[in-house]
């Protein structure tokens, strides 16, 4: 079945980039994903990226796709406090998603 | 548009008693997924349902655990004779029928039992 891995944790200052990174194995995946979740709240759709794009951007997000390594990476530019949260990439075989086990993004200011 | 509602947004059971969960989806959205978050883990899914009809069950415990979504009013998780392993998180999201790539979560139920 499908496994999805992410780096635990990621520090940065405020105004720089983030960088999160996942690896994905089910190569099926029509849809791979990015969630945000802030301290005792449920999850936020950030964005989602097709199958068939290298990239996406919306704002200060960009999501980069490399079928070929299956790595999916989620840039945040100009990182503010607000950002600090952790962040899940999921992929989807048949509706049910499976997800990372997050990367907890620390903003410093 | 209201987002997806969970209720209660904290609950509390002993050992051996009964613990339901309800989720009410996005207005217009048919589908309904359950998914447990453990402490320190990410989330799994545990079950996928559409009005009166479960689609998937592949991640719910085999015990204990049942779900369903019935014509009229929210979906709910119910939990029987509760264990301690059963303190977790609990989030419901919901879908369009035509768009089950866009899930959109609930504030979940976070579950304690004593």
């Amino acid at each position: 079945g499908e496994d999805v891995e992410q780096s635990l944790f990621l520090s940065v200052r405020e105004g720089d980039s983030s960088v999160i990174n996942c690896t994905y194995t089910d190569s099926s995946s029509t849809y791979l994903y990015w969630y945000k979740q802030e301290p005792g709240a449920g999850l936020q759709l950030l964005t989602y990226i097709f199958s068939n794009m290298d990239m996406k951007q919306d704002q200060r997000l960009t999501v980069l796709l490399n079928k070929k390594d299956k790595h999916l990476s989620l840039r945040i530019a100009d990182t503010q406090t607000g950002d600090s949260a952790i962040y899940f990439c999921a992929g989807p075989p048949g509706g049910k998603l499976i997800f990372g086990q997050g990367t907890e993004l620390s903003v410093k200011p | 548009n209201a987002g997806v509602m969970q209720n209660p947004r904290h609950l509390v059971r002993r050992r051996g008693q009964e613990a339901r969960l309800r989720c009410s989806p996005m207005k217009g959205h048919s589908h309904v997924y359950w998914y447990r978050q453990l402490p320190e883990e990410g989330l799994k899914f545990m079950v996928y349902l559409q009005k009166e009809n479960i689609i998937d069950e592949s991640g719910m415990p085999k015990e204990r655990f049942s779900a369903e979504f019935p014509k009229e009013g929210p979906s709910i998780l119910r939990i029987q004779q509760v264990v301690r392993g059963d303190s977790a998180a609990y989030f419901c999201a919901s879908s369009l029928r035509e768009k089950v790539y866009e899930q959109y979560f609930g504030p979940g139920t976070r579950l304690t039992v004593t």
